[in-house]
């Protein structure tokens, strides 16, 4: 079964620091651009971040861009997203979205279940 | 001006059909664009529906029935999302997806509620 998993969301004081995690099983991950995307509380979809499948390159919404860094681990299968300096406005479900450029044209097309961040004194 | 302006919501019956527009801001050509659809439901994750670059160059998500189709609409620059013989489990939020090359960037769009009643 082709799956994604996210750990790591928490409850932090705005300006502290957390990284989240996104665990891939059921496919080839070294082979699939990753994705970022979040959506606070009663809101829209917000795309955060991208990342090829080498590692570069790298893309950013300008809402985090020098806050926080997407990296990967493909001998882990894992995906992950550094987020540092964190606002109430970073209070979201973040999500990792599958990117597929040959099968569905890039399409993000498998999504995990979410992991909570709550930006909060 | 948002890079793409959906309607908030759409109402429509049982077995009609609902044209869901996907608005790109002045100045984004549509013709260079793919259009991608997901639906979501309440406390769940997206799903992928389908893309729509050209009638000869569009793909629809794994198991997602026919009666979804997209399209583009080169008067008012915009995606069409079409869903006909709607259904009761249609009912959800639906958000149309870029990338936007200038700012190397995807965006979503607001997302329409569609309520089926």
């Amino acid at each position: 079964e082709v799956r994604l998993v996210e750990s790591g969301g928490a409850l932090v004081q705005p300006g502290g620091s957390l990284r989240l995690s996104c665990e891939a099983s059921g496919f080839t991950f070294s082979s699939y651009e990753m994705n970022w995307v979040r959506q606070a509380p009663g809101k829209g979809l917000e795309w955060v971040s991208y990342m090829s499948s080498s590692g570069s390159p790298r893309y950013y919404a300008d809402s985090v861009k020098g806050r926080f860094t997407i990296s990967r681990d493909n001998a882990k299968n894992s995906l992950y997203l550094q987020m540092n300096s964190l606002r109430a406005e970073d209070t979201a479900v973040y999500y990792c979205a599958r990117e597929d450029q040959r099968g569905s044209l890039d399409a993000f097309d498998i999504w995990g279940q979410g992991t909570m961040v709550t930006v909060s004194s | 001006q948002p890079v793409l302006t959906q309607p908030t919501s759409l109402s429509a019956s049982p077995g009609a059909s609902a044209r869901l527009t996907c608005t790109l801001r002045s100045g984004i050509n549509l013709d260079s664009c793919r259009i991608f659809w997901y639906q979501q439901k309440p406390e769940s994750p997206p799903r992928y529906l389908l893309s729509y670059y050209s009638d000869s160059s569009n793909h629809q998500g794994s198991g997602v029935p026919s009666r979804f189709s997209g399209s583009k609409d080169a008067s008012s620059n915009a995606g069409i999302l079409v869903i006909s013989g709607l259904q009761s489990e249609d009912e959800a939020d639906y958000y149309c997806m870029i990338w936007h090359s200038g700012a190397s960037n995807w965006v979503f769009g607001g997302g329409t509620k569609l309520t089926v009643l």
